[in-house]
């Protein structure tokens, strides 16, 4: 029961462009939520996250959109830059006493320059 | 800034034999958790520890067990290993205590059971 999903295996965005990642989640406890970029051999690197009170965060090229009714949560990079090609894993948590990330199935996201 | 630090960084066993993976998390950080990641999957939870003690437990096998030490450090002890537990194994630490829910993760220790 993948309760978190990104259903964009992977993405290709031209340099320059904005990328937009999608993740749709079914457990309605989730409340806060996080995203991660992945390189091979390495372990996930924090990206941005947004609790369930707000519908937006922002943090430089990074912003995070919420949409709670429809269980739905977009990641948008603009400008993309080469850099950014990695695997973009979306996670959530229903924090009141239980902390551990689920994760969504990953997208691989490839800038092209 | 320091992150998680996991060791080893490559593991090869052979069926049946012991493993354990050492995780020292971000310098006071409270909270570590423990998840596996296979070929192609995404990472799955298996055990967390709040000040010592732990705090959640996921998909972990009855072979696997864990601990957190007084200075925070985690191990996960793995026995009688089998292949399908060829993996990516990651430690994450936050700091819970404060009300930062973020999780830092460690580079991961790949583990190979042939």
């Amino acid at each position: 029961d993948q309760q978190v999903k990104q259903n964009s295996p992977s993405l290709s965005v031209q340099e320059g462009r904005i990328s937009i990642l999608n993740c749709d989640y079914t457990n309605s406890m989730f409340d806060y939520f996080l995203w991660y970029k992945k390189y091979p051999a390495e372990g996930p690197t924090f990206l941005i996250s947004i609790s369930s009170i707000k519908d937006k965060n922002e943090d430089g090229r990074f912003t995070v959109f919420l949409n709670k009714s429809a269980k739905h949560l977009s990641l948008h990079i603009v400008p993309s830059q080469p850099g950014d090609s990695a695997v973009y894993f979306c996670a959530a948590s229903a924090r009141i006493g239980n902390e551990k990330l689920t994760f969504g199935t990953g997208t691989r996201l490839t800038i092209i320059p | 800034a320091a992150g998680v630090i996991q060791s080893p960084r490559h593991l090869i066993k052979e069926k049946r034999e012991t493993a354990t993976l050492k995780c020292y998390p971000i310098p006071r950080h409270d909270t570590v958790y423990w998840y596996q990641q296979g070929p192609g999957q995404d990472p799955q939870f298996l055990i967390s520890f709040y000040e010592k003690m732990q705090s959640d437990k996921g998909s972990i096998p009855d072979r696997f067990s864990a601990q957190q030490f007084s200075d925070y450090h985690s191990e996960l002890n793995m026995s009688s290993l089998e292949l399908g537990d060829s993996a990516l194994y990651f430690c994450a630490s936050s700091l819970l205590s404060s009300g930062q829910e973020t999780q830092y993760f460690g580079p991961g220790t790949r583990l190979l059971v042939l």
